[in-house]
């Protein structure tokens, strides 16, 4: 069974600091999604990685895929509070006939 | 707009009756996908359909739940006797072609209460 795992599962930042959200997953997967939920809201798309070594940016959020370790970061820099929602990856399981599965989501709280 | 639409986008149901939501996919997309959302909760898996192939229905809890994809558009998602457990939102999700890594976007979500 297809695990997939983030942490931390909560962090609590200070305006202006960086800090990395890890997504760790048991399978083999080219591909893996990061999507963004505000509190009531459906999810957003924030990035589509699809190969190893694979990196975006976007503002103040940068991805990286290493399908080898299985292991996707997703980097914050200079934290400001616009950026305080949910942050869930998904693995990409359709070379297997299946759909995302995502993690629990890390819940990303910033404050001045 | 063009945008995956959803619904009912609540909905209130008494303990064993039975539920249908509908989703309407952007135009063009031949995945769709259903996932359910507990309080609080990550994103579960229910159903995947890619154009005619048959479908994914991997992650259905139990048989109560189906679903359907007419004419490769619009799906409705069937909950039949209802159980409070079933209260959370159910997701709808579509994109171009779900085996080539294209951006997958979600609806607002269909609001389940059972009680």
């Amino acid at each position: 069974e297809l695990k997939v795992e983030q942490n931390p599962l909560f962090l609590s930042m200070q305006e202006g600091k960086n800090y990395t959200i890890y997504c760790n997953y048991s399978t083999t997967s080219d591909r893996l999604y990061w999507y963004r939920q505000d509190p009531g809201k459906s999810l957003e798309s924030l990035f589509v990685l699809l190969s190893n070594g694979a990196v975006k940016q976007e503002g103040r959020l940068m991805a990286s895929l290493d399908t080898k370790a299985r292991l996707s970061t997703l980097h914050i820099t200079a934290a400001v509070h616009d950026l305080s929602a949910t942050y869930f990856c998904a693995v990409d399981m359709s070379q297997a006939g299946t759909a995302l599965i995502f993690g629990k989501g890390t819940t990303l709280s910033v404050s001045s | 707009g063009a945008g995956v639409s959803q619904s009912p986008s609540n909905k209130v149901t008494e303990k064993g009756k039975d539920v249908e939501l509908r989703c309407d996919p952007i135009s063009g997309h031949t995945a769709l996908y259903w996932y359910r959302q507990s309080l609080g909760q990550g994103l579960e898996f229910l159903i995947y359909f890619q154009g005619n192939s048959a479908p994914d229905k991997s992650g259905l809890p139990s048989d109560r739940f189906s679903a359907e994809r007419t004419g490769g558009s619009v799906s409705t998602l069937t909950i039949q006797r209802t159980q409070q457990e079933d209260s959370a939102v159910y997701l709808c999700a579509s994109s171009f072609d779900g085996r080539s890594g294209n951006t997958i976007y979600f609806g607002e979500g269909s609001w389940l209460t059972v009680v």
